[in-house]
């Protein structure tokens, strides 16, 4: 089975609000986390990765957080706008082999 | 620059026919992948190629499913004998890739496949 998982399958947000997408995973070796967006029809796009030697990962507009002691990763939207509708995925990843293993996704839904 | 490409881009095909498709990496990625995304489904896992090392083919759901990927470029994932439940979009992605790295994955478009 999946080693990943998620807790929403949609969540709905009114533009400009922060959103946070949660993910869980069952495999303590994994040391490799990324999250992915995917729009209707497209492959899915990078959005940011950590490592499991981080706890805490900033870009433009979106930080995920890695909590080891309960398995837990987030990713969190910063005034999330229509364009960030999309389903994202979080992916993890044991050292030394390089397949990614998918959660099943969260739907997001911006309204403006 | 160019990203991953594949094609083609939409497949319908016949119950028990073969079919063939196709990504074209990132220029100077040495490593490849394919997964399969089935309607509503996360990405499941097919097979890796890094360099000249023989492929990871732990992901591959039968002895239907094979790829090739020829001069360490281009790949070919051919599925014999097609399947209704093969019906699926493809994805190809590519990476830097090294030996032990972790290394950022970057996907094509995926090829749809609908086995009628």
């Amino acid at each position: 089975g999946e080693n990943v998982g998620l807790h929403l399958p949609t969540l709905s947000v009114q533009e400009g609000d922060n959103s946070i997408i949660n993910c869980a995973y069952s495999n303590s070796a994994s040391d490799y986390f990324i999250w992915y967006k995917q729009e209707s029809g497209k492959g899915p796009q990078f959005i940011i990765d950590i490592r499991s030697n981080m706890d805490k990962r900033q870009g433009q507009r979106v930080t995920v957080l890695l909590n080891k002691t309960v398995k837990h990763l987030s990713l969190q939207i910063a005034a999330t706008q229509p364009g960030d509708s999309a389903v994202y995925f979080c992916a993890e990843n044991i050292g030394g082999f390089q397949k990614l293993v998918f959660g099943t996704g969260t739907r997001l839904l911006v309204s403006p | 620059g160019a990203g991953v490409s594949q094609s083609p881009s939409n497949k319908v095909t016949e119950k028990g026919k073969d079919v063939e498709l196709r990504c074209d990496p990132i220029s100077g990625h040495t490593a490849l992948y394919w997964y399969r995304q089935s309607l509503g489904q996360g990405l499941e896992f097919l097979i890796y190629f890094q360099g000249n090392s023989a492929p990871d083919k732990s992901g591959l759901p039968s002895d239907r499913f094979s790829a090739e990927r020829t001069g360490g470029s281009v790949s070919t994932l051919t599925i014999q004998r097609t399947q209704q439940e093969d019906s699926a979009v493809y994805l190809c992605a590519s990476s830097l890739g090294s030996a032990g790295g972790q290394q950022t994955q970057y996907f094509g478009p995926g090829t749809r496949l609908l086995v009628l």
